[in-house]
């Protein structure tokens, strides 16, 4: 079957620790996402990468990083420096970035920061 | 400013009822597409709709159906016969820029639909 798998579902870290958030689609798609939901909030988009060895800054791209070495793999790591991280952290992928491409979602991951 | 807006922030509806759900948008591109995503209790979005600028022609699927206005930038989302499996939040989002680089998700309008 074809998809976006996130893991792990649920994910607790020590303050100050960074933890790396798995993003992974069989989907052949070039251009994957981050989003971070927080509770009653829309999406806020974290990083995207359009191919390969290239990814951008989203709106809210501080404490966070991310790396694009195989098109099937986006993971994003939540670093120290990220003041408020605990969230819902939602991969997503499309065929290419485009206008007109539906974007599709992984399950999730919920983040909590003890 | 926020692009897309979505007043409801929470709607509650008894099984059987019609329900419609706001979506208002700003761009000031001429071409640009509106989406409506599905987010049940599980977390998983669900892409429901995609429709461009140029076609303002209502969609009908089932119990849903989309109507799209671009002279009040609306996008509204309508559930007839609700039934409990649709409690969800439900986002309206937009595509715009040469690229799609520029892609919003409205703050979401959450669904409780009764039995």
């Amino acid at each position: 079957d074809g998809g976006i798998t996130q893991s792990p579902k649920y994910l607790f870290r020590k303050e100050g620790q960074n933890v790396t958030l798995s993003c992974e689609q069989n989907l052949n798609h070039d251009a994957m996402y981050w989003y971070r939901q927080d509770p009653g909030q829309g999406l806020r988009l974290i990083y995207y990468s359009q191919i390969v060895n290239d990814f951008q800054k989203g709106d809210i791209a501080e404490g966070y990083s991310v790396s694009r070495e195989k098109k099937e793999s986006f993971p994003l790591t939540v670093t120290s420096a990220q003041k408020n991280p605990t969230a819902f952290y939602l991969c997503a992928s499309s065929i290419r970035q485009g206008i007109d491409n539906e974007q599709f979602f992984g399950p999730g991951t919920r983040l909590t920061v003890l | 400013a926020q692009k897309v807006t979505q007043a409801q922030t929470e709607i509650s509806v008894v099984e059987k009822e019609d329900v419609t759900l706001d979506c208002v948008y700003e761009t000031r591109d001429t071409t640009y597409y509106l989406f409506w995503y599905k987010q049940p209790p599980s977390g998983e979005l669900v892409f429901l709709i995609r429709r461009n600028s140029f076609d303002e022609q209502n969609e009908i699927s089932g119990r849903y159906s989309w109507n799209f206005q671009k002279s009040t930038s609306s996008f509204n989302f309508t559930i007839t016969a609700s039934q409990v499996v649709d409690s969800a939040v439900y986002f309206c989002a937009l595509s715009e820029g040469s690229y799609g680089q520029n892609f919003v998700f409205g703050p979401g309008t959450r669904l409780s639909v009764l039995p």
